[in-house]
């Protein structure tokens, strides 16, 4: 079964400094990967997505991540963090022929001024 | 750009009330999901409706659930007896295809379900 590890619940860091959230999913065969971003009160927002092709991959916001399959990974990154980028983030796993997406439990992102 | 539309935002109801939750998906896609997020919890699947039909359900979307698209426009999830622990976020989303596609989904900004 599908499954997606958020190993951090919060993370705090300082504006300006380099962000990388983890993520760890479980299925077997080659997975379609997201991150999402909420706001408190608000919806999900897409930030990237790998389906194939080059493992690292661009998303909005400046944020990218990299997937690696060795690993089970699919980590987000952000070389320079806004105070806007406070948010909770989701990565999530879908298979190829599955149309549900599984969400992982979250990491609260608080950033220190 | 296209955008899932939810209504209402926030409903409050009482426990045992029926409620219906309205959903109105990007006019051509064809894959229509629900998701429920208790608050503070992760995001957690309920069921997703193509052509009609249901093609996948959780085990949290039991008979007290429902799903209908009414017309060609709206996408609907019926609760029949509320109780307590259904008060949770519920999201709407929609596909133009299957996720194996570079499409992926359009999620709702939801609507907060509050049991009392």
């Amino acid at each position: 079964a599908q499954s997606v590890t958020q190993p951090d619940i919060h993370i705090t860091v300082s504006e300006g400094a380099s962000l990388e959230l983890r993520c760890n999913y479980s299925y077997g065969a080659t997975p379609y990967l997201f991150w999402y971003v909420q706001s408190p009160g608000q919806g999900l927002q897409l930030l990237l997505k790998y389906f194939s092709g080059d493992t690292l991959v661009q998303g909005i916001k400046g944020f990218e991540a990299e997937f690696k399959r060795s690993q089970s990974s699919f980590n987000l990154r952000k070389p320079s963090v806004h105070w806007s980028d406070a948010a909770e983030y989701f990565c999530a796993v879908a298979g190829g022929s599955a149309s549900k997406i599984i969400f992982g439990s979250g990491t609260r992102l608080s950033i220190r001024p | 750009e296209p955008e899932v539309t939810q209504t209402p935002s926030h409903q409050v109801t009482q426990m045992g009330q029926e409620v219906i939750l309205r959903c109105v998906p990007i006019s051509n896609h064809l894959y229509f999901y629900w998701y429920r997020q208790i608050l503070g919890q992760k995001v957690e699947f309920l069921v997703s409706f193509y052509n009609n039909e249901i093609s996948e359900k959780s085990e949290i979307f039991d008979d007290q659930f429902s799903v209908e698209r009414p017309d060609g426009s709206n996408f609907t999830l019926k609760i029949r007896s509320t109780k307590l622990e259904d008060s949770a976020m519920y999201f709407c989303a929609s596909s133009e295809a299957r996720v194996g596609t570079v499409y992926g989904y359009t999620f709702g900004s939801g609507t907060r379900l509050t049991v009392v």
